[in-house]
């Protein structure tokens, strides 16, 4: 079983539409939670980052960390085609960084 | 403008032939890392430094060797030994290598067999 668990998608959207993008994890000590965007052939592009459990909120994006569940989740409101995209999430409990991530969940945002 | 440089952006490997790959940052960050991303996985770190003249090794080291001379450069070798290099390879780099500060990536090196 991976540390990591994230459906690959598609999901595919109507514009306007939320979003909703989930993740669940085994390990406990996870303290450090991050959402990333990736388009085509690009690098992964940090959109959020939360630590320990509850919300944050960043313009038309929510990220979710439930701790007790092991569930993070990541809330993208009045969706555009320009949000097509994989998005990743990791998380770490290490000191240094060593990050965990999911396969990534591929999003299409239909006009 | 501060930021991760990966070069080539696509690179072939001949069989038996190593190839590296450069990754370059000017964001003055102390830790840097290379991972590889396979169709429908997520990242899987490789080799990670978090101070000059100092490496580890990730989770699939196996067949790839790293440097880290200067603190802005972390090249990545992948030798013949790596049976299986076909691959998208993404450096990143973070300000102290704490679990604090996120890592940031580069926009990656796609690497393919001839």
């Amino acid at each position: 079983q991976k540390e990591v668990e994230q459906d690959p998608g598609p999901l595919s959207v109507p514009e306007g539409a939320i979003v909703s993008l989930n993740c669940t994890y085994s390990n406990s000590a996870f303290q450090y939670f991050m959402w990333y965007r990736q388009y085509s052939r690009k690098g992964p592009e940090l959109l959020m980052y939360t630590y320990s459990s509850g919300n944050k909120e960043d313009g038309r994006f929510t990220a979710q960390v439930d701790k007790s569940s092991k569930y993070i989740s990541l809330f993208i409101r009045d969706s555009q085609p320009s949000d097509s995209a994989t998005y990743l999430c990791a998380m770490t409990t290490d000191s240094w960084g060593k990050l965990q991530f999911g396969a990534g969940t591929q999003v299409v945002v239909t006009p | 403008d501060g930021g991760i440089t990966q070069s080539p952006k696509y690179l072939f490997r001949k069989e038996g032939q190593n190839v590296t790959l450069s990754c370059e940052q000017n964001l003055n960050h102390d830790a840097m890392y290379w991972y590889r991303q396979d169709p429908g996985q997520g990242l899987r770190l490789i080799y990670y430094s978090q101070i000059v003249n100092d490496f580890q090794k990730g989770d699939i080291a196996e067949g790839y060797s790293v440097s880290r001379e200067k603190k802005e450069s972390f090249p990545l070798t992948v030798t013949s030994a790596q049976k299986n290099p076909t691959a998208f390879y993404l450096c990143a780099s973070t300000l102290q290598g704490a679990s604090n500060q996120p890592q940031h990536f580069g926009d990656g090196t796609r690497l393919s067999i001839l």
